[in-house]
């Protein structure tokens, strides 16, 4: 039961321009929305978060945008750097309960 | 401030055997979290515990247990293990279980069942 889905394994930009990553959801109960990077071998690192009262959450290059009513959110880092380059996890959860759905992940490559 | 700590990190065993791994919080955190982490299921949730309890559990069988103890520090053990059992096993520690605290992972240790 996939509650929450990233349906692009990988994306690929030049640096300096707009990386957008979706993510999708189904369980109405989440709303507390997390962006995860993960490099190999390693755990992932927290990026930015987004509770459902919000509809945009910015951090530096990051942010955050949420759409409710599609069960949608999408994260946007601008520019893009080849640093950026990793694997990007959304997820999600009722605001309750550590309970944390994934999504598959999506591969950023930013080329320089 | 000491992010989420786990030993081992690498961990070899065979069929049969039976495994603990170790997680440290950051200190203050109270709630402990255990994902699995494989290349054909993803990073799937184990159980969380908050206050030496187990509050949730994912669906995966009984041979997967934990226990926390009162400084927040977690074990989780799996027995019997199998081939499919071989992952990154993620801990991963927040402030509580409840309102909107992120969790802070852990580096991860790698399971190899042969």
């Amino acid at each position: 039961d996939q509650q929450v889905k990233q349906n692009s394994p990988s994306l690929s930009v030049q640096e300096g321009r707009i990386s957008i990553l979706n993510c999708d959801y189904t369980n109405s109960m989440f709303d507390y929305f997390l962006w995860y990077k993960k490099y190999p071998a390693e755990g992932p690192t927290f990026l930015i978060s987004i509770s459902s009262i919000k509809d945009k959450n910015e951090d530096g290059r990051f942010t955050v945008f949420l759409n409710k009513s599609a069960k949608h959110l999408s994260l946007h880092i601008v520019p893009s750097q080849p640093g950026d380059s990793a694997v990007y996890f959304c997820a999600a959860r009722p605001y309750n309960n550590n309970d944390m759905r994934f999504g598959a992940g999506t591969r950023l490559t930013v080329k320089p | 401030k000491a992010g989420v700590t786990q030993t081992p990190r690498y961990l070899i065993k065979t069929r049969g055997q039976q495994v603990t791994l170790s997680c440290s919080p950051i200190s203050g955190h109270r709630s402990v979290s255990w994902y699995q982490q494989t290349p054909g299921q993803g990073l799937q949730f184990l159980f969380e515990y908050f206050s030496e309890t187990q509050r949730n559990k994912g669906n995966f069988p009984g041979r997967f247990s934990g226990r926390q103890f009162s400084n927040s520090r977690s074990e989780m053990n799996v027995s019997t293990l199998e081939l499919g059992d071989s992952a990154l096993y993620l801990c991963a520690s927040s402030r509580d279980a409840s309102s909107y605290n992120e969790q802070f992972f852990g580096p991860g240790t790698r399971l190899t069942v042969l």
